[in-house]
């Protein structure tokens, strides 16, 4: 149980255009799903928390209207990069837990991955 | 500010070697500590966990101990098999956020 899947795993865009990537938890329900940004040989990085129903909540640094994040459902998170540049180009990752389970034990489960490359 | 730091890789060995993969972390207070896999294709996995001082994590042969005195938390294992061939990634939780550590490579030769 508890399966996070991330669609595409691989989209290639040409320079000004929006990619949009899709989180789902596939068993459970999750208010809340992250967003995590992974460059060559450094560690993941929190992009921001996805909050089902309302607004994301943005890490320092993180343009709100560059990477637009919706929430729409129980089960679906959605990463739009907007306007997308060679620099936007990296692994994008998404994860989520069963409602409350993340509070309780701090354990993510992790979609699969989307390598996003801007041309 | 919290922080933890793994050992660069990437970490080559041969089948049936022993694996270290060392981590120290920086926080306050007393966070949970994890191991995360992340297997050639697939997504992160968790591996294993510690919430506090002196706890052993363990998982298919991989063990890791929550040392507070000197704030690590090694990955080891007795045997590698090729099919541990993966990236690795140590993280600790404080005030329910998650802070990851860059991730070791880690290459099994048979």
């Amino acid at each position: 149980g508890a399966v996070v899947s991330q669609h595409p795993s691989r989209v290639i865009c040409k320079s000004g255009t929006s990619v949009k990537i899709e989180c789902r938890s596939l068993d459970f329900q999750a208010t809340t799903m992250f967003w995590y940004r992974q460059f060559p040989k450094k560690s993941l990085m929190l992009m921001a928390t996805s909050n089902e129903g309302s607004k994301a909540t943005y890490e320092q640094g993180v343009e709100k209207d560059k990477f637009l994040i919706n929430h729409a459902s129980l089960t679906l998170s959605t990463l739009t990069v907007t306007s997308a540049h060679p620099e936007d180009s990296s692994f994008y990752i998404c994860s989520a837990s069963p409602d409350g389970r993340y509070r309780d034990t701090g354990e993510l489960f992790f979609g699969e991955g989307s390598r996003l490359t801007v041309l | 500010g919290n922080s933890v730091t793994q050992m660069e890789g990437p970490v080559t060995l041969s089948e049936e070697a022993f694996l270290t993969i060392n981590c120290t972390y920086t926080a306050t207070g007393y966070p949970s500590l994890f191991w995360y896999v992340q297997y050639p294709g697939e997504g992160l996995q968790l591996l294993l966990k510690a919430t506090k001082a002196d706890d052993k994590g363990s998982n298919k042969g991989f063990e890791a101990t929550y040392r507070k005195e000197t704030t690590s938390f090694h990955l080891e294992k007795g045997s590698v098999q090729v099919s541990d061939s993966a990236v690795y990634f140590c993280a600790l939780r404080s005030n329910y956020q998650l802070i990851w550590g860059a991730g070791t490579k880690l290459i099994i030769k048979p």
